[in-house]
């Protein structure tokens, strides 16, 4: 069974810092890993979709790396903004056909102006 | 683009009452995701649909069942509603074959009084 672990729980920071949160996967037989951003009450977005058969993909200030045999993905956010305040999750489905995700505990996050 | 439309936004019941939520997929996406979020949790996978055929389930309750229909449209429909049913629930697409990225929409707050 797909256990996804994510530190830090919470973490607070002033603009401007450069961050890095951590997800953790026990069954590294995944299709993909997909990092989310949800904002209180709402819906979730897709970030970065990272292929199990790449390092790392990168969006604007964001860049997500992947390492399978660790069974680890991180997400590094770069000069950090109070419009980055979310919660962060991450999630890999299991290698099968239909692929349901399974979510860490998530990360909240909150940048001081 | 057109995105994952659930309906409806909010949702407020009774205990016993039943409730119906709906999901249209993204155009071409051909399997479907629920997930419930209670309060403070992450997303747990409810049930998922491919091809209008049930293709995984998860931490599904007796009192809920879920369909897909022709037109590739989910909806859940729940019945014996409990205080603990209250949640934010979402449903997701995907299109079999592609880079397996999952799309989430907005989601349904169900409010159980």
């Amino acid at each position: 069974k797909q256990e996804v672990t994510q530190i830090p729980a919470a973490l607070s920071v002033p603009e401007g810092e450069n961050l890095v949160l951590n997800c953790s996967f026990t069954d590294s037989a995944i299709y993909n890993l997909q990092w989310f951003r949800q904002d209180p009450g709402k819906g979730l977005t897709s970030l970065l979709l990272i292929q199990s058969s790449q390092r790392e993909q990168t969006s604007g200030r964001l860049n997500a790396s992947l390492d399978k045999s660790s069974g680890r993905s991180t997400l590094y956010i770069a000069a950090s903004q109070p419009g980055d305040s979310a919660t962060y999750l991450c999630a890999a489905p299991r290698n099968t056909g239909f692929q349901k995700l399974v979510f860490g505990t998530g990360t909240r996050l909150l940048v001081s102006p | 683009a057109a995105g994952v439309i659930q309906s409806p936004r909010h949702l407020i019941k009774e205990k016993r009452e039943t409730a119906t939520l709906k999901c249209y997929p993204i155009p071409r996406h051909d399997t479907v995701y629920w997930y419930q979020q209670g309060p403070g949790q992450d997303p747990q996978f409810l049930i998922s649909f491919y091809e209008k055929m049930q293709s995984d389930k998860g931490s599904i309750p007796d009192r809920f069942s879920a369909q897909q229909f022709s037109d590739y449209h989910s909806e859940l429909n729940m019945s014996s509603l409990e205080l603990g049913d209250s949640a934010l629930y979402f449903c997701a697409s995907r299109e079999q074959g592609s880079t397996g990225e999952l799309f989430f929409g907005e989601g349904s707050r169900l409010t159980v009084l």
